[in-house]
């Protein structure tokens, strides 16, 4: 069964703590997006990235860090440097290249800062 | 620059009545355009896009929508309303240009469909 898992679904952070949320895929895209969502703002970019070992910033990229040493998995750290994290987190993915541009989502990870 | 309007932040509408959620974009190039939903605490699911072929797009769960060039517009509607509808609705625009995309996504706020029995 193909698909993003992201993981935990639900997380809780003290404030300073940094935090690691999980996404992998077994849909064999090359490229993977990190987005995040606060209520009535639509989806914002974190990072992206286009192929194992290379990704960029997105719009929002301070406080952020990312990993991509393997074509399944593109972690993302929330670092204490992000003033506000709390939020819900989207990663997707697509196949590089040519015209296909259609991402596909995880299901969320809610990060809390208590 | 690339952008998305969505017209109404919320939509309320009776089961068995027609749905339109409205969508405004401005481009300088040729655009992909897409309708995702969210339901609650989940992922985005993809509803349907349009990539420069028919103007009119159909896709799950009975929805449609039509790409207008002229008016910049990508109004999403389906004819009946059914419970099940009820969630937050995303317009989304994606611009490639030299013929390659990389995939850069720019989201509309949402729109949350309200569907009363």
């Amino acid at each position: 069964d193909g698909g993003i898992t992201q993981s935990p679904k639900y997380l809780f952070r003290k404030e300073g703590q940094n935090v690691t949320l999980s996404c992998e895929q077994n849909l064999n895209h090359d490229a993977m997006y990190w987005y995040r969502q606060d209520p009535g703002q639509g989806l914002r970019l974190i990072y992206y990235s286009q192929i194992v070992n290379d990704f960029q910033k997105g719009d929002i990229a301070e406080g952020y860090s990312v990993s991509r040493e393997k074509k399944e998995s593109f972690p993302l750290t929330v670092t204490s440097a992000q003033k506000n994290p709390t939020a819900f987190y989207l990663c997707a993915s697509r196949i590089s290249g040519g015209r296909t541009d259609t991402q596909y989502f995880g299901p969320g990870t809610r990060l809390t800062v208590l | 620059a690339q952008s998305v309007t969505q017209l109404d932040s919320h939509v309320s509408v009776s089961e068995g009545t027609p749905v339109l959620l409205r969508c405004n974009y401005s481009s300088s190039y040729s655009p992909s355009l897409f309708w995702y939903v969210q339901h609650p605490n989940k992922g985005l699911q993809l509803l349907l896009k349009y990539t420069s072929a028919a103007t009119l797009v159909k896709g799950i769960n009975g929805f449609e929508a039509e790409f207008k060039k002229s008016e910049t517009s990508f109004h999403l509607t389906k004819p009946s309303a059914h419970m099940s509808d009820a969630a937050e609705y995303f317009c989304v625009v994606s611009f490639v240009t030299g013929g390659t995309s990389y995939g850069k996504l720019t989201f509309g706020q949402g729109t949350i469909l309200t569907v009363h029995p």
